[in-house]
């Protein structure tokens, strides 16, 4: 596709509930980023993928995070046991490289209710 | 761990004057830094991007700057319109390019 897609673009979803997110990258980007955004703070890196090496999962808040990439296509970012603090705007973003521009998608408003 | 401060956190200039964003970070060893504007409910735009080894980007009328020895970063803005106004976010890389390190923004007004 011509840019990063994401889905859903919202979610509202009841705490304890499990979800899960959807990033298209670009095609032909071997890099991938999840980042994590709430309301009125900064971004929070959760996990990189490059290629068929093995992730960096270094910021993935808990073990109810985890995410998945096969190849070089499609990554799933799933939360298992939804919490409030879980609310956020989840971004992915793709690239060549890592020297290269990233591109982000326009990220899934998650909102535990 | 790296950590990068933006300043001013938020600006309102009037339309036209030339402004200046700033962006420093504490561990010198990066391999790039962007520059991104985010506007309200989407994502982020890559505006420019900076290799360790340049020391400008220009794009239009946008001059990102970088002195990676005393680690800061500058946007400048010519010219302003009301449609640059959006969240101005700096981010480095580093640590073999797993990760970007993003300021918190400058949130930018550009009045009529």
């Amino acid at each position: 596709g011509a840019g990063v897609s994401q889905s859903p673009s919202n979610k509202v979803t009841e705490k304890g509930k499990d979800v899960e997110l959807r990033c298209d990258p670009i095609s032909g980007h071997t890099a991938l980023y999840w980042y994590r955004q709430r309301l009125g703070q900064g971004l929070e890196f959760l996990i990189y993928f490059q290629g068929n090496s093995a992730p960096d999962k270094s910021g993935l808040p808990s073990d109810r995070f985890s995410a998945e990439r096969t190849g070089e296509s499609v990554s799933t970012l799933t939360i298992q046991r939804t919490q409030q603090e879980d609310s956020a705007v989840y971004l992915c973003a793709s690239s060549l490289g890592g020297s290269f521009t990233a591109f982000f998608g326009q990220g899934t408003r998650l909102t535990v209710v | 761990k790296q950590e990068v401060t933006q300043i001013p956190a938020a600006l309102s200039v009037p339309e036209g004057e030339n402004l200046v964003l700033n962006c420093s970070f504490t561990d010198s060893a990066i391999y790039n830094l962007q520059w991104f504007r985010q506007d309200p409910g989407k994502g982020l735009t890559s505006l420019l991007l900076i290799q360790s080894s340049q020391r400008e980007q220009t794009s239009g009328r946008l001059n990102a700057s970088l002195d990676k020895s005393s680690g800061r970063s500058t946007l400048y803005i010519a010219a302003s319109q009301p449609g640059d106004s959006a969240t101005y976010l700096c981010a480095v890389n580093g640590d073999n390019f797993n990760k970007f390190y993003f300021g918190s923004g400058t949130k930018l007004n550009v009045k009529p």
